[in-house]
């Protein structure tokens, strides 16, 4: 079965703009998570979506946003873009909260 | 608060040999799960192995198995004979069991490097 897609892979955005990506879950997941990654900062969870409604939320400022739709598919938009903000974002799907599957990953980086 | 604590900075292992990677964890809930992920420098974050906190067996997948001490809180990983495509970052995480709460917390990663 198809894994989890994550879409763009790379993403160039200059500061100040605004980018969207997007996360397909496997089949018959109703849970996605969205997760940052930097050198400095590690692993940082940014918030879990299930049947379309956020469950959980992580420690990041109010640019930091996220939606599911109805056929589980999340996006997760990042307004007003800072030179910190340049970093590996993984999304993982999971049926039931023992299995997390995650994308490829798209790799943001703000100029 | 969950934490996880991973303090290798990076592991040598010859090929072909075993080598132990280290893992801590803190929680108060008495269930959680522990995960251990590969990421090669593509990105990728694979899944390799899973241990749930009433397992009473330590989990084994293949040449990789979990070393589980609970009172220690301790989830190693194993993996027996290295392979050249083994070197990669390997991340120690852990989740909840509540439905209402479903995210991982990870540790800072350790680098393998399997040496020829």
């Amino acid at each position: 079965k198809a894994g989890v897609t994550q879409t763009p892979r790379y993403l160039i955005k200059t500061r100040g703009q605004q980018v969207t990506l997007s996360c397909s879950p496997i089949s018959g997941h109703r849970s996605v998570s969205w997760y940052q990654q930097t050198p400095g900062q590690g692993l940082q969870f940014l918030f879990e979506y299930f049947s379309e409604t956020q469950r959980n939320k992580g420690n990041f400022p109010g640019r930091f946003s996220g939606r599911q739709f109805s056929n589980s598919r999340s996006e997760m938009n990042v307004s007003t873009l800072e030179l910190g903000d340049s970093a590996l974002y993984l999304c993982a799907s999971s049926f039931n909260g023992e299995g997390y599957t995650f994308g490829s990953g798209t790799r943001l980086t703000v100029v | 608060a969950q934490k996880i604590t991973q303090t290798q900075p990076g592991m040598f292992v010859q090929e072909k040999e075993a080598v132990t990677l280290d893992c801590t964890y803190d929680t108060s809930d008495q269930s959680y799960g522990l995960f251990w992920y590969k990421q090669p420098s593509s990105g990728e974050m694979i899944f390799l192995i899973y241990q749930g906190s009433y397992d009473e067996q330590n989990a084994t997948e293949g040449r990789y198995s979990l070393n589980f001490q609970k009172a220690r809180k301790s989830a190693n990983l194993v993996i027996s004979a290295s392979q050249l495509g083994d070197s990669a970052m390997y991340f120690c995480a852990m989740s909840f069991y509540t439905g209402a709460n479903s995210k991982l917390t990870f540790g800072k990663g350790i680098t393998l490097s399997v040496r020829p």
